[in-house]
C-alpha cells in the first residue's frame, strides 16, 4: 500500500516550457487535490476533484490545468511555465470532499522554473 | 470567510520543556480543525483533529490540543518535546459556507534544542 505517489520528483524548467505532474492513490479515496507551498504562506489549493469526472477550481487555479484520468490519478499540468509557478507542490486524497475528512499527502515535487 | 492564523513562524524549545503552538480560526459557522506535521523533505501527515465530539483532541506522538471556542483557538501542546519532533507543523480549518474550504495555516516550523 503505497498511499498518495507523485512523479517527478524534482523538475527544473525553462520559462515557457510545459509539463504534467503525475499523482495516484491506491486507497480507492473518491476525492484528489492538488496543492502549492510557497515559503511562508502554507498550502493553497490549487485545484481539487470530489470525485471521478469533476475537477474544481481552488484558490489559485490560474496557469494550471487538471486531468482527472480515472478514480486513481489526477494530473496537473503547466502549458507555460513562469517563475512565479517556482513551488514544491502536493498531490493529496480523501475518502470524499466532506470537511471532516482526513487528507492524505505525497512526497511532493519540487518545481524550478527558471 | 474562513481563515486560520499561526502565531510565530518559528518556535524554540528544549528538549523536555513544554511545545505549545497556536493556532487561532475565524468561521462563521462551527468548524472542523485539523493539525498536520510535515517532517523534512516529506508530505503533511495528520496529527489530529476536532470534529465537535470533544474538545479536547489527543492525537499521535503525544500532541494533543484544546478547542476554545471564547477564544477561536485550537493550540496544539506536548508536555515534553523529543529531539524527534523537529518538524513543521500546520493548522488547517475546514468549513462548508456554500461550497467546500480547506484552508491552510502559513506553518511554525518547531526546533528542538538538546
Amino acid at each position: 500500500n503505497a498511499g498518495v505517489t507523485q512523479t517527478p520528483k524534482f523538475q527544473v524548467l525553462k520559462t515557457g516550457q510545459s509539463m504534467t505532474l503525475q499523482c495516484a492513490q491506491d486507497m480507492n479515496h473518491n476525492s484528489m487535490y492538488w496543492y502549492r507551498q510557497d515559503p511562508g504562506m502554507g498550502l493553497r489549493l490549487i485545484y481539487y476533484s470530489a470525485s471521478e469526472g469533476t475537477t474544481d477550481k481552488g484558490e489559485v487555479p490560474n496557469g494550471y490545468n487538471v486531468s482527472r484520468l480515472n478514480k486513481r490519478e489526477f494530473s496537473l499540468r503547466l502549458e507555460s511555465a513562469a517563475p512565479s509557478q517556482t513551488s514544491v507542490y502536493f498531490c493529496a486524497s480523501s475518502e470524499e470532499a466532506g470537511i471532516w475528512y482526513e487528507q492524505y499527502f505525497g512526497p511532493g515535487t519540487r518545481l524550478t522554473v527558471t | 470567510a474562513q481563515s486560520v492564523t499561526q502565531l510565530g513562524s518559528h518556535v524554540s524549545v528544549s528538549e523536555g520543556a513544554l511545545v505549545l503552538l497556536r493556532c487561532n480560526y475565524s468561521s462563521s459557522v462551527p468548524p472542523y480543525l485539523f493539525w498536520y506535521v510535515q517532517y523534512p523533505n516529506q508530505g503533511l501527515q495528520l496529527l489530529l483533529k476536532y470534529t465537535s465530539a470533544a474538545t479536547l483532541v489527543k492525537g499521535i506522538n503525544g500532541f494533543e490540543a484544546e478547542f476554545k471556542k471564547s477564544e477561536t483557538s485550537f493550540h496544539l501542546t506536548k508536555p515534553s518535546a523529543h529531539m524527534s519532533d523537529a518538524a513543521e507543523y500546520f493548522c488547517a480549518v475546514s468549513t462548508t459556507s456554500g461550497t467546500y474550504k480547506y484552508i491552510f495555516g502559513t506553518g511554525t516550523r518547531l526546533k528542538v534544542l538538546a
